[in-house]
């Protein structure tokens, strides 16, 4: 099956700063790559699709400031949490699907503690 | 729009006995589904999916489930568990299959625990 790899896969950071996530389709290309975001022992919810050369599109109560996603080439997406705080630790997970395919596959998740 | 509902959050079983995770999902249109499993600090690995045609499918790992539209269902079944399988399964519905990908609508959720 086609492979979506995630960079780095935990990461802590101080209060304030920004942390930059990156997600990969190592095998085929994507046009569109979704972002979600998990808290412990929930759900996945949807943040955000990320469309290559175009606008993200957000969901609704996503804070599209504070959650830069940038998809720059047709492998490669970036989530940036901007000026972190605590509450947004969280496991984020990205993932893609092959053109024609239908099925999305995953990354490995980011687990991003913030100080 | 399009909502899953994973009744149990919880469900322990003994090894080798057999499990059924329950899902039901609402939708005002023709719906696609699918079961995950995702173990802890991991990202999520397709277990099946239906997208059209006979309503028994067939997965990976010895899993299968069944979809009945009258009953607006999807379980996921198991005749006889491993210790390996224990981890948390989401159930998930896309209400569009582009080549692009689905936008998926998740469950909450269930916990398998395998005990010996």
């Amino acid at each position: 099956g086609a492979v979506v790899s995630q960079h780095p896969s935990r990461v802590i950071c101080k209060s304030g700063t920004s942390v930059k996530i990156e997600c990969r389709s190592l095998d085929f290309q994507a046009t569109t790559m979704f972002w979600y975001r998990q808290f412990p022992k929930q759900s996945l919810m949807l943040m955000a699709t990320s469309n290559e050369g175009s606008k993200a599109t957000y969901e609704q109560g996503v804070e599209k400031d504070k959650f830069l996603i940038n998809h720059a080439s047709l492998t490669l997406s970036t989530l940036t949490v901007t000026s972190a705080h605590p509450e947004d630790s969280s496991f984020y997970i990205c993932s893609a699907s092959p053109t024609g395919k239908g099925e999305l596959f995953f990354g490995e998740g980011s687990r991003l503690t913030v100080l | 729009a399009q909502s899953v509902t994973q009744l149990d959050s919880q469900v322990p079983v003994f090894e080798e006995a057999p499990v059924e995770l329950r899902c039901n999902y609402s939708s005002s249109v023709s719906v696609y589904l699918f079961w995950y499993v995702q173990y802890p600090n991991q990202g999520l690995q397709l277990l099946l999916k239906y997208l059209s045609g006979s309503t028994l499918v067939k997965g990976i790992n010895g899993f299968e489930a069944e979809f009945n539209k009258s009953q607006t269902s999807f379980h996921l079944r198991k005749p006889s568990v491993h210790i390996s399988d224990t981890a948390e399964y989401f159930c998930a519905v896309s209400e569009g299959l582009t080549g692009g990908g689905n936008k998926l609508t998740f469950g909450t959720g269930t916990q398998l625990k395998v005990e010996l």
